[in-house]
């Protein structure tokens, strides 16, 4: 069965550090997203992808976040300079085929900025 | 704000008995409704959607949807002890869940055997 993938697990990074967390989406879906977990806290949603732009983004998508989709598999996020408040799950998610109801999540990266 | 809530439990059931859970939002635009599970440490999974006014089954779950009360809600029949995890809602305004999930802060539940 498809799956969405996520590297690293587990990231760990110091304050104001540059991050990378990568995705590859199920192979035949159109949209992407990103939403986060902080412990203990409810999922948020960050930002959605469609036709290689941005379609949405939240008040926490700030201009340290980016996203791209630099080669037709892989979708990154980007924190730029990363703050403590940043520490969470970050999960990426995809959506399409013939299942259009159904965003599919992937496991996840645990990112802890100390 | 445009709210998902729920009440976050923890909600004790006994095996073989039903678990009800329960999600009131706040955007009436919303039109699709979705139940994840989450074991912890874990990413959320569907259970189900809803997105027409009344019942829907799908094995020992039924989600209900009441649009005018703007109310969903999850029953698991016959809980298993692999029940237990956290049971999120999130909504959507569109139809066909390609618009942001707003998900609301889960329910823990925990089935006991």
């Amino acid at each position: 069965e498809p799956e969405v993938t996520q590297t690293p697990s587990h990231q760990v990074t110091q304050m104001g550090q540059e991050v990378i967390l990568r995705c590859v989406p199920i192979s035949n879906h159109l949209y992407f997203y990103w939403y986060r977990q902080i412990l203990g806290q409810k999922v948020e949603f960050l930002v959605s992808f469609y036709n290689n732009e941005i379609s949405e983004k939240s008040e926490i998508f700030d201009d340290q976040f980016s996203v791209e989709r630099p080669d037709g598999s892989n979708f990154t996020l980007k924190i730029r300079s990363t703050k403590l408040e940043d520490s969470a799950m970050y999960f990426c998610a995809s959506l399409g085929g013939h299942t259009y109801n159904e965003q599919f999540f992937g496991p996840g990266t645990r990112l802890t900025v100390l | 704000q445009k709210e998902v809530e729920q009440n976050s439990g923890p909600l004790s059931v006994p095996e073989g008995a039903i678990a009800s859970l329960n999600c009131t939002y706040s955007d009436r635009g919303s039109q699709s409704f979705f139940w994840y599970r989450q074991y912890s440490g874990k990413s959320p999974e569907l259970i189900m959607f809803i997105y027409s006014n009344g019942d829907k089954e799908d094995g020992r779950f039924t989600a209900q949807l009441n649009k005018a009360s703007q109310y969903v809600s999850l029953l698991i029949r016959d809980s298993q002890p692999s029940d237990s995890a956290t049971y999120l809602c999130a909504a959507t305004i569109s139809n066909f869940g390609n618009e942001k999930l707003t998900f609301g802060t889960g329910t823990r539940l925990t089935i006991i055997p």
